[in-house]
């Protein structure tokens, strides 16, 4: 079975730009979640879907946004980007039915805001 | 590149020697943990899971032991190899759906 994928794997982008991230779950997942890496802060939950609704968001402002598709696909969106958006953003897939599960991560897509 | 911070707590051991790496969780609300094991360049890699109504659970050369009093959490290797060296990281699940909280990782060091 396929892992989880991730595009792009880099990307380099200008402060005031926006950017799209892209994650495809494990086959027959429906839940995908994503994560912001940084070195100072670590691993922090942005936000969960499950069936195209978002089902938890974490404590980032509202240029963090994202979407999840009928096929369980997500996109995430990050408008008006910022210095301190360099990061490495991971996506995680789960089955979702019980909410608290084991989740799979991709490799990341590695975000460079210049 | 570099995965994750330039100050982790750094574990130094021995190939073939037993490794030890500790986590403090900080919710007693939270009944759903999880090691992840995280190479350069690489996502979070799923290693073992425990639930709060265990307090011991035993994988392929790792266990994972879970103390609800203090609150603490450990993941333990047996003969650790070079292939082990990596960040490993605990999550807490608080009960809130897949909002997963991690801890701030220890990098384990295998010296041949």
């Amino acid at each position: 079975k396929a892992g989880v994928t991730q595009t792009p794997r880099y990307l380099i982008k200008t402060r005031g730009q926006q950017v799209t991230l892209s994650c495809s779950p494990i086959s027959g997942h429906r839940s995908v979640s994503w994560y912001q890496q940084t070195p100072g802060q670590g691993l922090q939950f942005l936000f969960e879907y499950f069936s195209e609704t978002q089902r938890n968001k974490g404590n980032f402002p509202g240029r963090f946004s994202g979407r999840q598709f009928s096929n369980s696909r997500s996109e995430m969106n990050v408008s008006t980007l910022e210095l301190g958006d360099s990061a490495l953003y991971l996506c995680a897939s789960s089955t979702g039915t019980s909410g608290r599960e084991t989740q799979y991560f991709g490799p990341g897509t590695r975000l460079l805001v210049l | 590149g570099e995965s994750v911070g330039l100050h982790l707590p750094t574990l130094s051991v021995q190939e073939g020697d037993n490794s030890i790496i500790n986590c403090a969780y900080s919710n007693s609300a939270s009944d759903y943990f999880i090691w992840y094991k995280q190479e350069s360049g690489k996502g979070p890699q799923f290693i073992i899971d425990i639930r709060s109504n265990m307090d011991k659970r035993q994988g392929q050369r790792v266990t994972v032991l879970l103390n609800k009093t203090v609150k603490h959490l450990s993941l333990q290797i047996a003969a650790t190899q070079p292939g082990d060296s990596a960040v490993y990281f605990c999550a807490e699940n608080r009960g809130h759906g897949q909002n997963f909280v991690f801890g701030p990782g220890t990098r384990l060091s295998v010296l041949p």
